[in-house]
């Protein structure tokens, strides 16, 4: 499978705990995403990477939240002293620049539940 | 600012008949804009794509959508659902000047009926 892959799928985590997530993009995509997506919701865009360089973040993203993208490849999500309102699904796309308006493909998620 | 509203939060619909679900926009710049399928407990799968040219997209699986500038509207259609069609839809749009942040609308959920 070529595609975007994230890990863990899901995630059950008691509020006030950190947590950590994987994205693992399609191999030759440069660039890399992260959404919030809530029940009912559309995704959120939270940050954005062009190789491994962090380029936007959503205001959205509290300072609870830091993405890495140490070697342009892989990414990790992190959430700090978890809240409820934290529960989500976490999305994560990879993109190739060179492409006119590249599209998008998305993993599958990690859904995310803060008790 | 970019904006995407869809018109309607769920569409019933029986099997075989048509269906349009409704997509708005709002953009300071010329935009592209997208259609996005979200299946139970899968990640977003894009059916189409509107960069620029003729304003009628075809995508997968059927659908097609028809760009509106004048209404600023990017409706999706299909002329004979099927049972499988039945899923989240997902309206976006991005800016045209190099950006690459994408706003999603809240998102239509249509529900084929037998």
């Amino acid at each position: 499978d070529t595609g975007v892959s994230q890990d863990p799928r899901h995630k059950i985590t008691k509020r006030g705990q950190n947590v950590t997530f994987r994205c693992d993009p399609i191999s030759e995509h440069n660039r890399l995403y992260w959404y919030r997506q809530t029940l009912g919701q559309g995704p959120e865009f939270l940050t954005y990477f062009q190789n491994e360089a962090q380029l936007e973040k959503s205001r959205l993203l509290s300072d609870r939240f830091s993405a890495e993208r140490p070697k342009g490849s892989f990414s990790t999500l992190e959430i700090q002293r978890t809240e409820q309102g934290d529960s989500a699904m976490y999305l994560c796309a990879s993109s190739l620049s060179r492409e006119v308006q590249e599209t998008q493909y998305f993993g599958p998620g990690t859904r995310l539940l803060v008790l | 600012a970019q904006s995407v509203t869809q018109l309607d939060s769920q569409v019933p619909v029986f099997e075989e008949a048509p269906v349009e679900l409704r997509c708005n926009y709002s953009s300071s710049v010329s935009v592209y804009l997208f259609w996005y399928v979200q299946y139970p407990n899968q990640g977003l799968q894009l059916l189409l794509k509107y960069l620029s040219g003729s304003t009628l997209v075809k995508g997968i699986n059927g659908f097609e959508a028809e760009f509106n500038k004048s209404q600023t509207s990017f409706h999706l259609r299909k002329p004979s659902v099927h049972i499988s069609d039945t899923a989240e839809y997902f309206c976006a749009v991005s800016g045209n000047t190099g950006g690459f942040k994408t706003i999603f609308g809240a998102g239509t959920r249509l529900f084929v009926k037998a």
